[in-house]
């Protein structure tokens, strides 16, 4: 299985502020014939289901604002808020595609400082 | 607007079947290259997927799952379901089901508290 690890477990961090989350794969999730990486982030506030923010590591999903922003390739990514906002306060995945099981990282809480 | 909803019984005893299902409107479950998964969050814990059926009615599970869990589709009703047997406290979870397509889950339904408990 590809292991996927998020750090850190949880940050702080200023209204306005930048936040950074790091996610490593045990594993390439470069998929060669498609040059793509099979990686998403997702942002979960508490009685919602996951709601997706990027796919293929960079790829932002349609209506996220243009604050999040992923990065990285291979085994090394991450997410990046810019201009932090109260309604950012959730919990933050990364899920690898590049096979089964679809494993995802441990996740990371943002709060506001 | 592709919807997806859970639905079971809320309260399931130790060594029972868990059972659910999730009715998909807006597409058909047995058309286009997608995949209907099963992820769950355990109380104070992290998303665990766990598994799939592909349009084609093929299925992959996660492997400390794979003995316990079964996935299936009605496509009379457009629905696809889990069966997770001889359940334990550690399957306590809120259950989502959700589309993935394009290697990512985009469409999520809302979620069902499962509990097992005598």
């Amino acid at each position: 299985d590809i292991v996927m690890t998020q750090s850190p477990d949880s940050l702080a961090v200023s209204l306005g502020g930048r936040a950074t989350i790091d996610c490593k794969s045990s594993q390439s999730l470069l998929y060669p014939s498609s040059y793509k990486n099979y990686l998403a982030w997702y942002q979960q506030k508490p009685g919602q289901p996951p709601k997706l923010l990027i796919f293929w590591a960079s790829t932002r999903e349609s209506g996220v604002p243009d604050r999040f922003r992923g990065s990285g390739s291979g085994t090394d990514f991450t997410l990046t808020i810019s201009n932090l906002q109260p309604e950012d306060v959730a919990v933050y995945y990364c899920q690898q595609f590049y096979t089964t099981p679809r494993t995802f990282g441990q996740g990371t809480k943002l709060e506001i400082k | 607007q592709v919807q997806l909803q859970e639905s079971g019984p809320g309260l399931v005893k130790p060594s029972e079947t868990l059972s659910l299902t999730c009715t998909v409107s807006g597409a058909y479950i047995s058309s286009g290259s997608y995949y209907w998964s099963w992820i769950r969050r355990p109380p104070g814990k992290g998303l665990e997927w766990i598994g799939y059926i592909f349009y084609s009615g093929s299925t992959d599970y996660s492997p400390p799952l794979r003995s316990r869990a079964t996935i299936s589709r009605d496509t009379s009703k457009n629905q696809f379901a889990l069966k997770l047997n001889s359940v334990t406290a550690a399957d306590t979870a809120v259950y989502y089901c959700a589309r993935e397509e394009g290697n990512r889950l985009l469409y999520w339904g809302q979620g069902v508290l499962i509990t097992v408990s005598s």
